[in-house]
């Protein structure tokens, strides 16, 4: 067990509204990710964080924003949801910088519905 | 283009019996590689990986192979078991990223 929890683990919304993702981590890394799982697609990833306010983007990015303030805590956010953003919605964390050895531990997911 | 490849959407196997998933790649900087589990609403668990530098990596009934002259990895379960029944990603280290292939979905019989 990785220490990562995802909140909330469902939600339904409406075309236009604002939505925030979090994911909490207890063990302490650098590193956190949000990737999101589309059928077809694998996981794509989003933002990812390689320290407390230091982000970047990832392959679909588009229509995203993230914020780290704190080691622990990583928020992805959909500033006016659409319909393409369905899916399910994945956090991770890295114990290391990449490259070789660059494991990453997931959360338990996200399912997010724009109606 | 995809850069990680896997190319079967689904494997059968019997209970006892070998499992092999494979995903091919593009890019040959890509310097690790790793596998992931996935059962149906739960997050990814990571399995078994290998570095670039080994054609090898064993991990009880998992074993990874890695032929980089062809950019081709394969993931063997021997002997395959019903709990393995899942679908089964394919990663490569691209930096800081991880790139995904699209999975194969792996079930097993009894």
């Amino acid at each position: 067990d990785a220490g990562i929890t995802q909140s909330p683990r469902h939600k339904v919304t409406e075309t236009g509204t604002p939505v925030t993702l979090r994911c909490h981590q207890t063990e302490n890394h650098r590193y956190m990710y949000w990737y999101r799982q589309d059928p077809g697609h694998g996981l794509r990833l989003i933002h990812y964080s390689y320290g407390v306010k230091d982000t970047d983007k990832g392959e679909v990015s588009d229509g995203y924003s993230v914020s780290r303030s704190k080691t622990e805590d990583f928020l992805l956010t959909l500033e006016s949801a659409t319909s393409s953003q369905t899916s399910v919605y994945f956090c991770a964390i890295s114990r290391t910088s990449g490259g070789a050895y660059n494991e990453q531990f997931f959360g338990p997911g996200t399912r997010l519905t724009v109606l | 283009d995809q850069q990680v490849k896997q190319n079967s959407p689904s494997l059968s196997v019997q209970e006892g019996r070998i499992s092999i998933l494979n995903c091919d790649y593009t890019n040959s900087t890509f310097d690790y590689f790793l596998w992931y589990k996935k059962y149906p609403a739960e997050g990814p668990t990571f399995l078994i990986s290998i570095s670039s530098i080994k054609d090898k990596n064993e991990d009880g009934r998992f074993t990874v192979f890695l032929n980089k002259s062809a950019k081709h990895l394969s993931l063997h379960i021997v002997p395959s078991q019903p709990g393995d029944s899942a679908v089964y990603f394919c990663a490569a280290s691209a930096g800081t990223a991880l790139i995904f292939g699209k999975g194969t979905t792996l079930s097993v019989s009894s």
